[in-house]
């Protein structure tokens, strides 16, 4: 099964853009549709970014996504100690008929 | 507004069963492709099992490919995951979720926690 990639942590300060990465580690890459999420420990994740770059309605435009050949990108502009959280990334492997989650990324509002 | 309730998590034996619903409602069911993922505690989300809006196409990820069944129930709107062999590393919390156009996640219950423990 394909792996996706993320650095465990990151942090900024309030105002701050912040940039979390996602490495895909298949050839194919390039051709998934990349989600974002973000999640609070203990209640239900939330959807920021679909299909690389698409923002889902309700979802502020500060978060914004981008993809470039074997890595896809979560940026977070305008940061806010409420985005203080842990964000992860996910594509359809379609040889494995499965989604792949990365291991996420606790971002810190310092 | 979507609104995803999952209910049937509690503590059960190794080796044992467990059946996971999840009731839909402010949605078009019938045309929305499902999936549960988890969160071992202290961990990060794993997609679980996903099934097409038709029950034609059943997903599952390899670590509960041959224990865990997903099903659905179109009239009520209901989704299911029948678990049985259930292992310690099965302990999590798992969350239906909705797929929009072929993308996962886009609507999610709250959870409901399962614990294998003897």
């Amino acid at each position: 099964q394909s792996v996706l990639t993320q650095p465990p942590s990151a942090s900024g300060t309030p105002g701050q853009k912040v940039t979390i990465s996602c490495s895909g580690s298949s050839s194919d890459f390039g051709s998934r549709r990349v989600n974002w999420f973000q999640h609070l420990p203990g209640t239900a994740p939330k959807l920021l970014i679909y299909s690389d770059y698409q923002r889902p309605s309700g979802v502020p435009d500060r978060f914004s996504g981008s993809k470039s050949g074997a890595s896809a990108s979560l940026a977070i502009s305008g940061l806010q100690s409420e985005d203080e959280a842990d964000y992860y990334c996910a594509a359809w492997d379609g040889r494995f008929h499965a989604w792949v989650f990365g291991g996420g990324t606790k971002l810190t509002v310092l | 507004e979507v609104e995803l309730l999952e209910s049937g998590g509690t503590l059960v034996q190794p080796g044992g069963s467990l059946r996971l619903s999840c009731a839909a409602s402010g949605l078009t069911f019938s045309n929305s492709a499902m999936c549960w993922v988890r969160q071992v505690p202290g961990k990060g989300l794993e997609w679980v099992s996903g099934i097409s809006d038709s029950s034609i196409y059943t997903f599952y990820a390899e670590s509960v490919k041959g224990r865990f069944a997903i099903s659905r129930d179109n009239f009520n709107n209901m989704l299911y995951l029948q678990m049985s062999r259930l292992r310690a590393d099965d302990t999590a919390i798992y969350y239906c979720a909705a797929y929009v156009d072929g993308s996962m996640g886009h609507y999610w219950g709250q959870g409901t926690l399962v614990t294998v423990s003897s």
